[in-house]
């Protein structure tokens, strides 16, 4: 099983420009989440959906948008990037979501912003 | 401020050693999770405790979580080096809602050999 993939791996951006993280996972998970990882603050959760076609907002979710069409894909799209945005972006699912649900977590998207 | 704190914020020990990292907070969490991320990865699930006072081991880590379910303590007996990383704690408040995981600013150990 592959798990939950993110991709890009790398990226680099201008102030501006727009982007989109791409996050799939191939358990048939119903929750999925955004987190993104700076030094000393650890993960904060930026958007969550329980399921396909429901999303709500997490601590920091200024910035960023979501959708859920599917079960399998949860992308986050930065539709004008900031330096404040240069992070490591982690997508994590869980089979049913909530505080008792262990999180499956990809290898992250570590974005920089110039 | 942080829900989750963490402390201590960096830990370095010679391989053998016991150590104890705390996670803490002024909120009550229906429950508490451990991970452990590796560089270049994502976090890994260690533990979940769920009741309040309960202790749970994994191997050569205990695991308690605190009698008034507001913070939770793990302890490493004789640390080798592939317990080297970043471990976090995470939790959902009983003031949020359901889904909401809230990670801690985590604990970076090295472990010498």
């Amino acid at each position: 099983n592959a798990g939950v993939t993110q991709t890009p791996k790398f990226q680099v951006l201008k102030t501006g420009q727009s982007m989109t993280l791409q996050c799939a996972q191939d358990m048939n998970h119903e929750y999925m989440s955004w987190y993104r990882q700076d030094p000393g603050m650890g993960l904060r959760l930026i958007h969550y959906s329980v399921g396909a076609g429901i999303t709500d907002q997490g601590e920091v979710p200024n910035g960023y948008n979501v959708s859920r069409s599917t079960t399998e894909d949860f992308p986050l799209r930065l539709l004008s990037a900031a330096p404040s945005q240069t992070s490591v972006y982690f997508c994590a699912s869980s089979y049913k979501g909530g505080r008792n649900s262990p999180l499956h977590f990809g290898n992250g998207t570590r974005l920089t912003v110039t | 401020t942080q829900l989750l704190e963490q402390s201590p914020q960096f830990l370095s020990i010679q391989e053998g050693e016991n150590l104890t990292v705390y996670c803490n907070s002024s909120s009550v969490f229906s429950s508490l999770q451990w991970y452990r991320q590796e560089p270049g990865e994502g976090p890994v699930l260690l533990v979940t405790v769920v009741t309040g006072g309960e202790v749970k081991k994994l191997k050569r880590l205990t695991f308690q979580f605190g009698d008034a379910r507001k913070d939770s303590s793990l302890h490493i007996t004789a640390a080798q080096p592939g317990d080297t990383g970043l471990y976090l704690c995470a939790g959902g408040p009983l003031k949020t809602s359901y889904d909401k995981v809230i990670f801690g600013p985590g604990t970076s150990l090295s472990v010498i050999p």
